[in-house]
């Protein structure tokens, strides 16, 4: 089964400045790659998703795939304490089927 | 668009009765999945559904169930409950250009089910 690992932080960043969030995969097959914040209380919301073929640009956020090393990371540009919430990494094992990262809290304090 | 709806939001059972729940997914999202949320395991697969059948199962005992109707709409079945199976039950729906391919999964607000 393929395995998707994240630092469990809580990752505290200061308004402003960019968060960096890492979550490394098992599978060096794996094609794309899924990020989901979560609020607490609610349910997973899909910020942002990329495919094999590159990184990807999506307002403030940013996905990047470092294949050879087997990570992808998501950068969150001029933080706000909205920010602050648990993302999760998830890497899709076998169709629909999402294997997901144990997540990372993210604090922006103001 | 409306979002996937889930019903209902909380639910209280007593360990050795069953469960159902609900999940309408997104209009046009032939794909359904199901993911059990907990503070100890994270998110973990339960089953996804595509055109009433049945593509993917996690690791999950039998007596954990579910299907599909015509419409899209799933449920899932939980029988003789234990104390473990209380969590979030989340459902996600995802619209399929390729068959077999992964596509984005967009999650309901889930179901806080709570078993004493």
């Amino acid at each position: 089964q393929k395995e998707v690992e994240q630092n469990s932080g809580p990752l505290s960043v200061p308004e402003g400045a960019i968060a960096s969030l890492n979550c490394t995969y098992s599978d060096r097959g794996s094609q794309s790659f899924f990020w989901y914040r979560q609020y607490s209380g609610k349910s997973p919301e899909l910020i942002m998703f990329i495919y094999s073929n590159g990184d990807k640009e999506d307002g403030r956020f940013t996905a990047q795939l470092n294949k050879a090393s087997q990570y992808v990371s998501l950068l969150i540009r001029d933080s706000q304490p909205s920010d602050s919430a648990t993302y999760l990494c998830a890497v899709p094992e076998r169709g629909n089927k999402l294997v997901f990262g144990a997540g990372t809290i993210l604090r922006v304090k103001s | 668009k409306a979002g996937v709806t889930q019903t209902p939001r909380y639910l209280i059972k007593t360990r050795g009765q069953q469960v159902t729940l609900s999940c309408s997914p997104i209009s046009g999202h032939r794909s359904v999945s199901w993911y059990q949320q907990t503070p100890g395991q994270g998110l973990q697969f339960l089953f996804e559904y595509f055109s009433e059948t049945q593509r993917n199962k996690g690791n999950f005992p039998g007596r954990f169930s579910g299907r599909q109707f015509s419409n899209s709409r799933s449920e899932m079945n939980v029988s003789t409950l234990e104390l473990g199976d209380s969590a979030l039950y989340l459902c996600a729906s995802s619209y399929e250009l390729q068959l077999g391919s992964s596509y984005e999964q967009y999650f309901g607000p889930g179901t806080r089910l709570t078993v004493t």
